[in-house]
C-alpha cells in the first residue's frame, strides 16, 4: 500500500506570502491520479487539483500543482485570507484511494 | 444545481444499526461512482468504499470490508452507508462524494456526523 506523507504539518504564513506544500509517496506513483483538496473548519473537502497539475472548476490560478514519481507539490502563489485551511493530497492506485495526513496553513 | 445532500446527524448507542443517505441532484446519478469517506474527530480523510449506481458494483477499502455496507437506489438517486452494529469508534463525520475525472472526488456532500455513545 502506498503511503502519502505531507509536510510540513503546519505552515505559518502571512497573507500575500507564497505557500509550498509537499506530498511524498512511499514509492513512485502515477501523477495522473494525484489530487489535492482544501478543507476549512466545519466544511467538506473541496477539490483543488487533479491529475497532479489540473485545476478543478472554479479554482483560482494562484493554486498550482507540480511534481512526479514520489514528490508532489501544491503551491499557493499569494495567500488570500480564505486560503487558510487544511490541505490533503490523495492518490488512487489499484482500486484503492489513500490520503496524506494533511498540512494546516495558518495565519502567522 | 448539482449537489449531494446527506441525511442529518445521528446519535446512537453501541450495538445499534444505522443507515445514512446521500441524495444526488443536478446530474445523472447512474453515470458516476459515489464514494464514502470517513473523517474521525480531528483527523484526516479515509476512503471507505464506492458504488456505481447503474449496476451496484461496489468496492470496499479492506479496512472497512465487513464493517459497513454501501448500496444505492437509482429510483430516488440515493446512495447509502449502513452499519449493523455500531461501535464507539465509528464516531466520525461521513462524507459522500462523486468520483470524477482521473479518480478525483469533485463534488462532496456536507457530511453526516455520527456519534456513538452509551
Amino acid at each position: 500500500e502506498i503511503v502519502l506523507t505531507q509536510s510540513p504539518g503546519t505552515l505559518s504564513l502571512s497573507p500575500g506570502e507564497r505557500a509550498t506544500l509537499s506530498c511524498r509517496a512511499s514509492q513512485s506513483i502515477s501523477s495522473s491520479y494525484l489530487a489535492w483538496y482544501q478543507q476549512k473548519p466545519g466544511q467538506a473537502p473541496r477539490l483543488l487539483i487533479y491529475g497532479a497539475f489540473s485545476r478543478a472548476t472554479g479554482i483560482p490560478d494562484r493554486f498550482s500543482g507540480s511534481g512526479s514519481e514520489t514528490d508532489f507539490t501544491l503551491t499557493i502563489s499569494r495567500l488570500e485570507p480564505e486560503d487558510f485551511a487544511v490541505y490533503f493530497c490523495q492518490h488512487y492506485d489499484n482500486s484503492l484511494w489513500t490520503f496524506g495526513q494533511g498540512t494546516k496553513v495558518e495565519i502567522k | 444545481e448539482v449537489q449531494l445532500v446527506q441525511s442529518g446527524a445521528e446519535v446512537k448507542k453501541p450495538g445499534d444499526s444505522l443507515k445514512i443517505s446521500c441524495k444526488v441532484s443536478g446530474y445523472s446519478f447512474t453515470l458516476y461512482w459515489i464514494v464514502w469517506v470517513r473523517q474521525m474527530p480531528g483527523k484526516g480523510l479515509e476512503w471507505m468504499g464506492n458504488i456505481f449506481p447503474s449496476d451496484s458494483d461496489t468496492r470496499y477499502n479492506p479496512s472497512f470490508q465487513g464493517q459497513v455496507t454501501i448500496s444505492a437506489d437509482t429510483s430516488i438517486s440515493s446512495a447509502y452507508l449502513q452499519w449493523s452494529s455500531l461501535k464507539a469508534s465509528d464516531t466520525a463525520i461521513y462524507y459522500c462524494a462523486r468520483q470524477a475525472v482521473k479518480r478525483s472526488f469533485d463534488l462532496w456532500g456536507r457530511g453526516t456526523l455520527v456519534t456513538v455513545s452509551s
